[in-house]
């Protein structure tokens, strides 16, 4: 399809184990984006990619969070020694530039991640 | 901290009259302001946004309104129709250079009735 594809739709996991979320972006969209939405709340920035970099990743919550764009088209979320508190609904978004110029973000239908 | 809030969880309004939502901000440096709608199972969708050097913006039966003094922006949307049912939500962002992080409320959701 034309829009932004995320991969597992559904993830369960139990407490500790290793986890990859998968982004495909709108092609040709140089900006993507990470965002999390815990139940009953707006989604939460969490890293910003330019191309192959991390231009931000301020919202990160700790070290076990790490994304990765190698390419500059598709990108992964991995989350290390999951926990409890990591359950929300992972979306990822793309943009033709950035917000700062004038881009759009273009939200994928997201990654549900539940720990048991 | 909620720099954003919208403080109705949800709104139901008859269909064909006006629904407006609203939303409060707490930091003073956002001077950028965006609704999103979501349907279940979707992802947000941009509907409109306002820059602080205005007070109002329309766009078809949306109208997004800016009062900085209060820090305080409402979604209008006149006539409602069924197909608005959906979770609003209310987005801010300071425009300085590189910053593209977007600071979401925790949403409205509204329906309308038939």
């Amino acid at each position: 399809g034309a829009g932004v594809s995320q991969t597992p739709s559904n993830k369960v996991t139990e407490k500790g184990k290793y986890v990859e979320l998968r982004c495909d972006p709108i092609s040709g969209h140089t900006a993507l984006y990470w965002y999390r939405q815990s139940l009953g709340q707006g989604p939460e920035f969490l890293i910003y990619f330019q191309g192959t970099g991390a231009a931000d990743d301020s919202g990160l919550p700790n070290d076990r969070f790490f994304a990765v764009r190698p390419e500059g088209s598709v990108s992964t979320l991995k989350i290390q020694r999951t926990e409890r508190g990591d359950s929300a609904v992972y979306l990822c978004a793309s943009s033709l530039r950035p917000l700062g110029d004038g881009g759009e973000l273009f939200f994928g239908e997201g990654s549900r991640l539940t720990v048991l | 901290d909620q720099q954003v809030k919208q403080n109705s969880p949800s709104l139901s309004v008859q269909e064909g009259r006006i629904s407006i939502l609203n939303c409060d901000y707490t930091n003073s440096m956002f001077d950028y302001f965006l609704w999103y709608k979501k349907y279940p199972a979707e992802g947000p969708t941009f509907l409109i946004s306002i820059s602080s050097i205005k007070d109002k913006n329309e766009d078809g039966r949306f109208t997004v309104f800016l009062n900085k003094s209060a820090k305080h922006l409402s979604l209008h949307i006149v006539p409602s129709q069924p197909g608005d049912s959906a979770v609003y939500f209310c987005a801010a962002r300071r425009t300085n250079f590189g910053n593209e992080k977007l600071t979401f409320g925790t949403g409205t959701r509204l329906t309308i009735i038939p």
